[in-house]
């Protein structure tokens, strides 16, 4: 089945602890991206990857590293989380071939962070 | 100020009434255009996707896109209460940037 795996869903964790979320397609998508989301501000683009080893910042990308060191892996780091970054983040995954269709953003299932 | 505004709702209709969503947008290096819906606590789903300015049809759904005005508007005809969810409008600019509005609440009563 295609799909977007995040991991984990749900993460409870304190300030300046560092933390991983997992992203995995099994779509060989060239581009992969994270969003996160919040009330009344819908989903704004944390950082994006059109092919591996290639990054680039998206809106709101102050406190998160990413990597595309794979094709189907895209994991964002939080290296000091604050509570500011309590959300809902969402990873998705798309091709960048031209074409009708070809470009719809595939997401995955969320993962909601709290930070305290 | 935010390159996609949209109208957060709520936005209430009858079972069976139109339902009409818009959105505007700043940047001109937009090129496709696309609304999501996505119901609570699921990632957004896609709807329609356009590129160029005009009426796509798919089903219910009828997306318009005016790229003169940086306009796009989405049509549900004959809603259904599982037409209850937000939806998304979205913009790409084929570099990789994509930007969402806000999401329009809608609630179709029976």
């Amino acid at each position: 089945e295609a799909q977007v795996t995040q991991n984990p869903r749900y993460l409870i964790t304190v300030t300046g602890k560092k933390l991983t979320v997992t992203c995995s397609q099994n779509m060989n998508h060239e581009y992969m991206s994270w969003y996160r989301q919040d009330p009344g501000l819908g989903l704004r683009q944390i950082y994006y990857s059109m092919n591996v080893e290639v990054t680039d910042k998206g809106d709101v990308p102050e406190g998160y590293k990413v990597s595309r060191k794979e094709k189907r892996n895209f994991p964002l780091i939080l290296e000091s989380p604050s509570p500011n970054q309590t959300s809902l983040y969402f990873c998705a995954s798309s091709s960048i071939r031209q074409g009708k269709g070809n470009n719809e953003q595939f997401f995955g299932p969320g993962t909601r962070l709290t930070v305290l | 100020q935010k390159e996609v505004e949209q109208d957060p709702g709520p936005l209430s209709v009858p079972e069976g009434a139109i339902v009409s969503l818009n959105c505007t947008y700043s940047n001109s290096a937009f090129q496709y255009f696309m609304w999501y819906r996505q119901y609570s606590r699921k990632g957004p789903e896609l709807l329609m996707y356009t590129y160029s300015s005009g009426n796509k049809e798919d089903g219910r759904f009828t997306a318009q896109v005016d790229k003169s005005s940086k306009y796009i508007s989405l049509f549900i005809r004959d809603s259904q209460p599982s037409d209850s969810a937000t939806y998304l409008c979205a913009c790409w600019d084929s570099w990789g940037k994509l930007q969402f509005g806000a999401g329009t609440q809608v609630v179709v009563t029976p």
